[in-house]
């Protein structure tokens, strides 16, 4: 079944401990994206990639890293966590190359104490 | 950076009306404007999408419409159904699909 997976799905934390959220998509896709969600603020982009080892920032990038070491697999990475991190995350992934439809994940429920 | 201000925020609607979302961007190098549902607890999925050389696109009850000197567009969604109730996103792109900017969301109810 052609998907997004994220891990975990839920997680809580403590404030400076490092904290790595994975995205896969079997999909062969050569876009993927991080988001974070939140009330009010729509959908914010963080960090996105066009292939591997090409990562660029998005409009909120400031607390987060990413790699794209492989294809299949974007993680974001939380260096240290901060209670304004608390958000709900979303990866998503698209073909590229003028196939711009993206497909999300389930998202990962992160809360940061 | 892009602007993306999306209205209203809440929309309720008799069964079989329509209802119509509304955006506005503020980049003129924004060239690709896709709509978003997202049911309560799921992911975001594609709806409808429209790129800029296209002023309207169709698909079934659901329409997009988009006024590039006006820099806004719409979301149409005729005879509405229980099952359209969720919060619709529409988003620009900027580059070619690379960056995406999100409008707040509106949240439809569809009133049976």
């Amino acid at each position: 079944e052609a998907q997004v997976t994220q891990n975990p799905r839920y997680l809580i934390t403590v404030t400076g401990k490092k904290l790595t959220v994975t995205c896969s998509q079997n999909m062969n896709h050569e876009y993927m994206s991080w988001y974070r969600q939140d009330p009010g603020l729509g959908l914010r982009q963080i960090y996105y990639s066009m292939n591997v080892e090409v990562t660029d920032k998005g409009d909120v990038p400031e607390g987060y890293k990413v790699s794209r070491k492989e294809k299949r697999n974007f993680p974001l990475i939380l260096e240290s966590p901060s209670p304004n991190q608390t958000s709900l995350y979303f990866c998503a992934s698209s073909l590229g190359l003028a196939n711009y439809e993206q497909y999300f994940g389930p998202g990962t429920r992160l809360t940061v104490t | 950076g892009e602007n993306v201000e999306q209205h209203p925020s809440t929309l309720s609607v008799q069964e079989g009306d329509s209802a119509v979302i509304k955006c506005t961007y503020s980049d003129s190098a924004s060239n690709y404007f896709p709509w978003y549902k997202q049911e309560l607890g799921k992911r975001p999925q594609l709806i409808i999408d429209i790129r800029s050389n296209v002023g309207e696109k169709k698909d079934q009850r659901i329409a997009v419409t988009l006024n590039k000197t006006a820099k806004h567009f719409s979301l149409h969604i005729t005879e509405t159904q229980p099952e359209d109730s969720a919060v619709y996103f529409c988003a620009a792109s900027l580059y070619t699909g690379n960056q995406f900017y999100f409008g707040t969301g509106t949240s439809l109810t569809v009133i049976p």
